[in-house]
């Protein structure tokens, strides 16, 4: 299995620009999660979803903040605009259990906001 | 407010000593927990989990103990390698089903 695969691995942008990052969860996996980990905060979940529903977005910052699922193979993370405090590396975990148990996270997406 | 903390920030130990990670929860009803590793640049590494329903729970080379009367965990690292330095999380799954992680403590083996 190739695990969580998201893309792009590293993202460099300037302020007010829209990013989008990506992730592919676990083949057969019914729950995905968006994490936002800083040296200051730690991991933060962000969202997540249960069979393509979104269950939770509390963790979302703000409005600039919005994610997607349109299948079990996909999900997005969108921000818009960018603002240098959105710096911070982005995981995407999955579950197989809708209780989000055992989550397998991918490689990350390291952004840096200008 | 609901917390997952851990007692150390950093832990030293020498190569083929056995480590111990600590780490305090505050939710008494949490049923589920589970430690990480995350090296440099990588995502988090599931290690091992335990239910509220266990005391100990053993895998290779690591063990968790839960101490559910002083709101406890605990990860036990048998014959610490090179490779086990990292960063490691633990945490617990609160009454909504999400996962609360702690800060992490960084264990660096020293060769």
């Amino acid at each position: 299995d190739a695990g969580v695969i998201q893309s792009p691995r590293h993202e460099v942008t300037e302020m007010g620009q829209e990013v989008t990052l990506r992730c592919k969860p676990i083949s057969g996996h019914n729950s995905l999660f968006w994490y936002r980990q800083t040296m200051m905060r730690g991991l933060e979940l962000l969202i997540y979803f249960n069979n393509n529903v979104p269950i939770d977005d509390s963790g979302m910052p703000e409005d600039r903040f919005s994610a997607k699922m349109p299948n079990a193979s996909f999900s997005t993370l969108k921000i818009q605009p960018s603002e240098p405090r959105d710096s911070a590396v982005y995981f995407c975990a999955s579950s197989f259990a809708s209780g989000g148990e055992t989550q397998y996270f991918g490689p990350g997406t390291r952004l840096l906001v200008l | 407010g609901e917390s997952v903390g851990l007692h150390l920030p950093t832990l030293s130990v020498q190569e083929g000593d056995n480590s111990i990670i600590n780490c305090a929860y505050s939710n008494s009803a949490s049923d589920y927990f589970i430690w990480y590793k995350q090296e440099s640049g990588k995502g988090p590494q599931f290690i091992i989990d335990i239910r509220s329903n266990m005391d100990k729970r053993q895998g290779q080379r690591v063990t968790v103990l839960l101490n559910k009367t002083v709101k406890h965990l605990s990860l036990q690292i048998a014959a610490t390698q090179p490779g086990d330095s990292a960063v490691y999380f633990c945490a617990e799954k609160n009454n909504t089903g999400k996962l609360i992680f702690g800060q992490g403590t960084t264990l660096q083996v020293k060769p």
